[in-house]
């Protein structure tokens, strides 16, 4: 059963405009959330992260805002930029972000399109 | 990312024959992860040492695969008589050693194809 999902395997989004990721979440002893961002044949890149005591954090273009009454959390990058184009993941920990190991989702392929 | 390289990135291998998978972090960090990601899906979780010591090693999927960290700095992630299943791309990660950062940085992975 999975713990955590990503409902959307691909979005395409115009350069300019505001790309929208979302992320599902069952397990309500989750505390930290984590978004990576990956080009194929490298590694997942950390992009942002928020604790489960925050509803948003933003850093730069990025900002994650999450609900924890419904187990929900979005990515937002405004304004997208063909770069931003790659597989987004959401995952989530119980432990922390760092110290404890990270439950992730299948991903979100992003297009943008200049 | 952040200093962890892995080795080899390309690894083929015939049914039934060992392979070995190495993570090389930046001394200095304490913890390492192990991740396993079939294609079309997302990191799944293998196993995790704090320095030598091998905490949890829940996610491992059979007793064919066993990891190791002697020294607590490199690992070795080995996976006995391969399977076609275990075709995957194998993930190293760490926490970042200074700063509050709650995340982990991973490596570019090794890519296990077996035929």
């Amino acid at each position: 059963d999975q713990q955590v999902k990503q409902n959307s395997p691909s979005l395409s989004v115009q350069e300019g405009r505001i790309s929208i990721l979302n992320c599902d979440y069952t397990n309500s002893m989750f505390d930290y959330f984590l978004w990576y961002k990956k080009y194929p044949a490298e590694g997942p890149t950390f992009l942002i992260s928020i604790s489960s005591i925050k509803d948003k954090n933003e850093d730069g273009r990025f900002t994650v805002f999450l609900n924890k009454s419904a187990k929900h959390l979005s990515l937002h990058i405004v304004p997208s930029q063909p770069g931003d184009s790659a597989v987004y993941f959401c995952a989530a920990s119980a432990y922390g972000g760092s110290q404890g190991n990270l439950i992730f989702g299948k991903g979100t392929k992003l297009s943008v399109k200049p | 990312g952040a200093g962890v390289s892995q080795s080899p990135r390309y690894k083929v291998a015939k049914r039934g024959q060992d392979v070995a998978l190495r993570c090389d972090p930046i001394s200095g960090h304490v913890s390492l992860f192990w991740y396993q990601q079939a294609l079309g899906q997302g990191p799944e979780f293998l196993t995790y040492f704090q320095n030598e010591a091998q905490l949890d090693k829940s996610g491992l999927p059979s007793d064919r695969f066993f990891a190791e960290r002697p020294e607590g700095s490199v690992s070795t992630l080995k996976i006995q008589r391969t399977q076609q299943e275990d075709s995957a791309v194998y993930l190293c990660a760490t926490p970042p050693t200074s700063g509050d950062q709650e995340t982990q940085y991973f490596g570019p992975g090794t890519r296990l194809l077996v035929l």
